[in-house]
């Protein structure tokens, strides 16, 4: 069975620009939380859906914005990038908005 | 003041030590705890969740204090695989189930 499934893996991008991450569930969970995790640190929270509606939103900026789609995959969206939002960005999927989290491998994303 | 503290290590140990780990978290409504395990460069993985009554997996040892809002892990017999950061999670429920992660503490058993 496949676990959760992000892309891209690595990406840079330059001050200023935006990007989307994307993110697919195991099949199933109907929950997907995004986490921002800087070296050094452990996860930050930044959004959780679940069935297609934001359910909880972390103290990040309003330059991230994510959404659900029909089939339960997930896109982070950041704008107007920043040197600091350089990190690992991580997607979990859980069957529902309580249970265990189970984590895809990350996108690395570095802005210069 | 941060959702949950953690010492960040490093501990270096040998080969089958016993080596704790502490973290205190600051909202005494938080509901559930969990040690995740994340080896370098990779995602965080569920190690154990943590009950009230304490629970023990193998040769770990997990255990719960609420009224000290207080959550240690213990390894016994440590093993070279058991080389990673432990990240300490809270949740709560009333916060939209945001998990609350330690900055995790790294663990190195030396051979």
């Amino acid at each position: 069975d496949a676990g959760v499934t992000q892309s891209p893996t690595h990406l840079i991008k330059t001050r200023g620009q935006h990007v989307t991450l994307r993110c697919s569930p195991i099949s199933g969970h109907k929950s997907v939380s995004w986490y921002q995790q800087v070296l050094g640190q452990g996860p930050q929270f930044i959004f959780q859906y679940y069935e297609k509606e934001e359910r909880g939103r972390g103290n990040f900026p309003d330059r991230f914005s994510a959404r659900q789609f029909p089939n339960y995959s997930s896109e982070l969206n950041v704008n107007a990038l920043l040197l600091g939002d350089s990190a690992l960005y991580l997607c979990a999927s859980s069957f529902d908005m309580t249970g265990e989290l189970f984590f895809g491998e990350g996108s690395r994303l570095t802005v210069l | 003041r941060k959702e949950v503290e953690q010492d960040p290590g490093p501990f270096n140990v040998p080969e089958g030590a016993t080596v704790a780990f502490n973290c205190t978290y600051s909202n005494s409504a938080s509901q559930s705890f969990f040690w995740y395990r994340q080896d370098c460069r990779k995602e965080p993985k569920l190690l154990m969740s943590v009950y009230s009554s304490g629970n023990e997996d193998g040769r770990f040892t997990a255990q719960l204090n609420r009224a000290s809002q207080y959550i240690s892990l213990l390894i016994r017999d440590s093993k070279l695989s058991d080389s990673a950061t432990y990240l300490c999670v809270v949740t709560n429920t009333n916060t939209g189930n945001q998990f609350y992660f330690g900055t995790g503490t790294s663990l190195t058993v030396i051979p």
